[in-house]
């Protein structure tokens, strides 16, 4: 089993739709929970970040994280064309040394049409 | 616009030939890591660097690799005796603040061909 699974996509969705991008893992230590947007030729932009579980919500963006099912989520509302690009999910442990060692899924490629 | 440059952009080198490959923090960061993404597959963790010292390694990590901060400020990895398969995006991370718990922010990468 790999320890971040994620869904490669391609998603595609119509403009204004919620859009639902979700990952799971295997490893009960991770604590930390990073979701980052990557557009073509681009490094990783960091969109959303929790250590706890529960929701977070920036904007558009709301972050959700179950420890007890290992699953974790971002939801965009309102999506809009420039939010076509490659999602990533990344998570870290909370040990001292390790906080930024992060373990990325593969990433879901969002296309979001007019 | 990222807050790590990273030059060049692009490098193209022969199999077996070294490269380095820098970042440019535009703060003043003690935390710095390096991370790799082959085409089509996932950014995966190479190195962390802190306060002038590898602090952890991956198993990609090995012999050929090597990363320094020679004038204080660049941060480069290099890469000894180039393969084919170290073709790749690699990029360069900093924390977002002083806390080493505190999230990445990474530079647009730089893209390796080995040929």
């Amino acid at each position: 089993q790999k320890e971040v699974e994620q869904d490669p996509g391609p998603l595609s969705v119509p403009e204004g739709a919620i859009v639902s991008l979700n990952c799971t893992y295997s490893n009960s230590a991770f604590q930390y929970f990073m979701w980052y947007r990557q557009y073509s030729r681009k490094g990783p932009e960091l969109l959303m970040y929790t250590y706890s579980s529960g929701n977070k919500e920036d904007g558009r963006f709301t972050a959700q994280v179950d420890k007890s099912s290992k699953y974790i989520s971002l939801f965009i509302r309102d999506s809009q064309p420039s939010d076509s690009a490659t999602y990533l999910c990344a998570m870290s442990e909370i040990n001292t040394g390790t906080a930024s060692k992060l373990t990325f899924g593969t990433g879901t490629r969002l296309q979001v049409t007019l | 616009e990222p807050e790590v440059t990273q030059t060049p952009s692009h490098q193209v080198t022969q199999m077996g030939q070294e490269v380095i490959l820098r970042c440019v923090p535009i703060s003043n960061h003690l935390y710095f890591y390096w991370y790799r993404q082959i085409l089509g597959q996932k950014v995966e963790f190479l190195v962390s660097f802190y306060n002038n010292e590898i602090s952890e390694k991956s198993e990609i990590f090995d012999d050929q690799f090597s990363v320094e901060r020679p004038d204080g400020s660049n941060f480069t990895l290099k890469i000894r005796s180039t393969k084919l398969e170290d073709s790749a995006m690699y990029f360069c991370a900093r924390q977002q603040g002083s806390n080493y718990n505190s999230p990445l922010h990474f530079g647009n990468g730089t893209r390796l061909t080995v040929t």
